[in-house]
């Protein structure tokens, strides 16, 4: 089955620091990456994915992430973080030809300190 | 816009207590999902539905069950709710995609959670 591994739970940083967050997953067949956001009291949404061409990709917020197949990783970044970038993030990860079931990571605590 | 719809934003139960947390969703998709979520252990899926009435087990299935009789509901069943059970409840949907060519689609939308709090 397929496993997603976010490393650093809890990232704590001050405005205009720059963020990356990685994401290694363990299958190594296609696959459609995704990393969602979960605003504090908010619904987990959608920051970015990536499904095909570009490894490069850019989200909303000034978000982008790098897909490096040989490395299985999808990294987050993002160059000046604002307070408002505090959330928690979650990379995911599926196989097109499975079932359609994502695997998540355990998620990233990003705390911005004004 | 996708909206996925949970009925209740909080609910606190009893031990041994029946509970039903009901998803909707307005887009037509085939394919819906429970997920709980707690800290320092992301998101785990406890069942998904591709189809009507049908049902897979996800990774943590046990203590639960669920239905889908229609296509926009998926309902999460607790048959005896236990304290172990208290957590955060996401319900999620998307289209089923087999073709690479639709993999653009293959999006899941997540509902605002029901925070589950069992005594």
């Amino acid at each position: 089955a397929q496993s997603v591994s976010q490393h650093n739970h809890h990232v704590i940083l001050s405005e205009a620091a720059s963020l990356e967050l990685g994401c290694n997953y363990s299958y190594g067949g296609t696959v459609n990456l995704f990393w969602y956001v979960q605003y504090p009291g908010q619904h987990l949404q959608l920051l970015l994915k990536y499904f095909s061409g570009d490894p490069l990709v850019k989200g909303i917020k000034g978000f982008e992430a790098e897909f490096i197949k040989s490395k299985f990783s999808f990294n987050l970044r993002k160059p000046s973080v604002q307070w408002s970038d505090t959330a928690e993030y979650f990379c995911a990860v599926n196989s097109l030809y499975g079932n359609n079931r994502l695997a998540f990571g355990k998620g990233n605590q990003v705390v911005v300190i004004p | 816009d996708v909206k996925v719809t949970q009925s209740s934003r909080y609910l606190v139960k009893r031990t041994g207590e029946k509970v039903f947390l009901e998803c909707v969703q307005d887009m037509d998709h085939e394919n819906m999902f429970w997920y709980r979520q707690d800290p320092g252990l992301g998101l785990r899926l406890i069942y998904f539905s591709y189809d009507v009435k049908m049902k897979e087990k996800g990774d943590i299935p046990e203590g639960y069950s669920v239905s889908r009789e229609k296509k926009e509901r998926f309902s999460l069943i607790l048959e005896s709710a236990s304290t172990n059970q208290t957590s955060m409840y996401l319900c999620a949907s998307s289209l089923w995609v087999r073709d690479r060519g639709l993999a653009s689609k293959n999006i899941q939308y997540f509902g605002a959670g029901t925070r589950l709090s069992v005594l």
